[in-house]
């Protein structure tokens, strides 16, 4: 079956460095999604991705978060100056069509250090 | 704002038990009512997912019973099992839309 995967598994970066966040979605998938979950907390809603722009998006997602399809399968996440309060799990998301279920990946551990 | 409220925080069933875990939301708006199995260290993988249009949904041992007057809709696992123990997170959508609302999660612990 195939499956949305994200790398690296576990990112340690320092304070202030900038960081990518790497996701392939299902192939014939249409819809992309980044959401956080803080350590023991629920999933947030970070940005969804449409048609090669930004479709809707969370008051989480500011001007330091920002997304990208560079080429037909990846869809990154860069934060762009890290702060301690980013370290959470990272998942990527992605769906086929309107109110289809979506399917996450593993999710990336970002450590700020 | 917390779009779907999600109780009980956490949850403990002997094997073989009933596991219950409700929602509710307030946006008549949603009509797609999934629900998210999450093993630690691992993403969020659907379970099963209800519309508006049915009363309950069964897939095996996990039944949705949903109500849409009240808003509200409960995932029930029948004769729970150690290997379902997990954080059942439920969400809402609406049709056309892109964000899903996660409610807060319950952790369940099934107990040999």
């Amino acid at each position: 079956e195939p499956e949305v995967t994200q790398t690296p598994s576990h990112q340690v970066t320092q304070m202030g460095q900038e960081v990518i966040l790497r996701c392939v979605p299902i192939s014939n998938h249409l819809y992309f999604y980044w959401y956080r979950q803080i350590l023991g907390q629920k999933v947030e809603f970070l940005v969804s991705f449409y048609n090669n722009e930004i479709s809707e998006k969370s008051e989480i997602f500011d001007d330091q978060f920002s997304v990208e399809r560079p080429d037909g399968s990846n869809f990154t996440l860069k934060i762009r100056s890290t702060k301690l309060e980013d370290s959470a799990m990272y998942f990527c998301a992605s769906v086929r069509g309107d109110n289809q279920p979506q399917h996450f990946g593993d999710g990336t551990r970002l450590s700020i250090l | 704002q917390q779009q779907v409220k999600q109780s009980p925080q956490s949850l403990i069933v002997q094997k073989g038990g009933i596991s219950i875990i409700n929602c509710a939301y307030e946006n008549t708006a949603f009509d797609y009512f999934p629900w998210y199995q999450q093993f630690p260290g691992k993403g969020p993988a659907l379970l099963i997912a209800i519309r508006p249009d049915v009363s309950e949904k069964k897939e095996g041992r996990f039944t949705i019973s949903f109500n849409k007057s009240a808003k509200q809709f409960s995932l029930h696992i029948m004769d729970s099992q150690p290997g379902d123990s997990a954080t059942y997170f439920c969400a809402a959508s609406k049709m056309g839309g892109n964000q899903f609302y996660f409610g807060t999660g319950t952790s369940l612990t099934v107990i040999p």
